[in-house]
C-alpha cells in the first residue's frame, strides 16, 4: 500500500524568503517520489523526483527537494521564492513496481511581495 | 503535438446526459492515465492503460464510467447518465514507461464538467 500525505494546505511566504511545502509517505517497499505544480486553469507540471541517490534533488524552476528516509519525507524547498512562483504543488508517491501514484491533497503556495 | 491535449476543455450537460472526453497523449508514451480533480481536492486515479495490456480499471467510481484508448493513442473518457456530483476537472496523463515505474507524467489541461 502506498499513500503520501502534504499536511500544510496553504502556505504563505514573501518574496525573497525560502520556502517549504511538506510532504511524508508510506510505502512498503521502495519509493519513487514526485513533485507536481500546478498553475491556474492548467495542468499538472512535473518539478523533479527522487528514485535513487543523492538525497537533494535539484529540479525546474530553481526548486529542490531533500528524501530523509527516517523520516518518510520530501520535501520540497526553495532558497528565494518569487511571486511567480505562486500556485497548487502536490506531492506524489509510488511504491516499488507500482505504476500508479497516489497524489496528496496539493498545498497552496502564496509568495506575496 | 509537443504535449498532452484534451477536449473540449470546458463543457456543460444537463444531469443524465451522456459525455465523452478525449484525451491525445505524447506520441510514443505507452502509458496514459486519466484522473478526476474536485475543486479544493487532490487527483483521483479513475484508469491506466499500458500499451496493449488490459487496462487498470480499479479507480473507476461506478460502472456510469468507462474508457477505451486505440492502441497507443487516443483515448476516450465516457460518463453514463451524468450526476451533479460528476462536476470537476477531469485530467489526463501519458507516460513513456520506458524506465518503468520511474518515469514522470505528462499532464493535459484537463477538461473542466459542469452538470447542471
Amino acid at each position: 500500500a502506498q499513500s503520501v500525505a502534504q499536511p500544510e494546505d496553504q502556505v504563505k511566504v514573501a518574496e525573497g524568503n525560502p520556502l517549504t511545502v511538506k510532504c511524508t509517505y508510506s510505502v512498503s517497499g521502495n519509493p519513487y517520489l514526485f513533485w507536481y505544480v500546478q498553475y491556474p486553469n492548467r495542468g499538472l507540471q512535473f518539478l523533479l523526483k527522487y528514485i535513487t541517490g543523492d538525497n537533494l534533488v535539484k529540479g525546474s524552476y530553481g526548486f529542490e527537494a531533500e528524501f530523509n528516509k527516517s523520516q518518510t519525507s520530501f520535501h520540497l524547498k526553495k532558497p528565494s521564492a518569487l511571486v511567480s512562483d505562486s500556485a497548487l504543488y502536490f506531492c506524489a508517491v509510488r511504491d516499488g513496481g507500482s505504476y500508479i501514484p497516489t497524489f496528496g491533497r496539493g498545498t497552496s503556495l502564496i509568495v506575496h511581495p | 503535438g509537443a504535449g498532452v491535449s484534451q477536449s473540449p476543455s470546458n463543457k456543460v450537460t444537463e444531469k443524465g446526459k451522456d459525455v465523452e472526453l478525449r484525451c491525445d497523449p505524447i506520441s510514443g508514451h505507452t502509458a496514459l492515465y486519466w484522473y478526476r480533480q474536485r475543486l479544493g481536492q487532490g487527483l483521483e486515479f479513475l484508469i491506466y492503460f499500458q500499451g496493449n495490456s488490459a487496462p487498470d480499471k480499479s479507480g473507476l467510481p461506478s460502472d456510469r464510467f468507462s474508457a477505451e484508448r486505440t492502441g497507443e493513442s487516443v483515448s476516450t473518457l465516457t460518463i453514463q447518465r451524468t450526476q451533479q456530483e460528476d462536476s470537476a476537472v477531469y485530467l489526463c496523463a501519458s507516460s513513456s514507461q520506458r524506465g518503468g515505474p520511474i518515469d514522470e507524467q505528462y499532464f493535459g489541461p484537463g477538461t473542466r464538467l459542469t452538470v447542471t
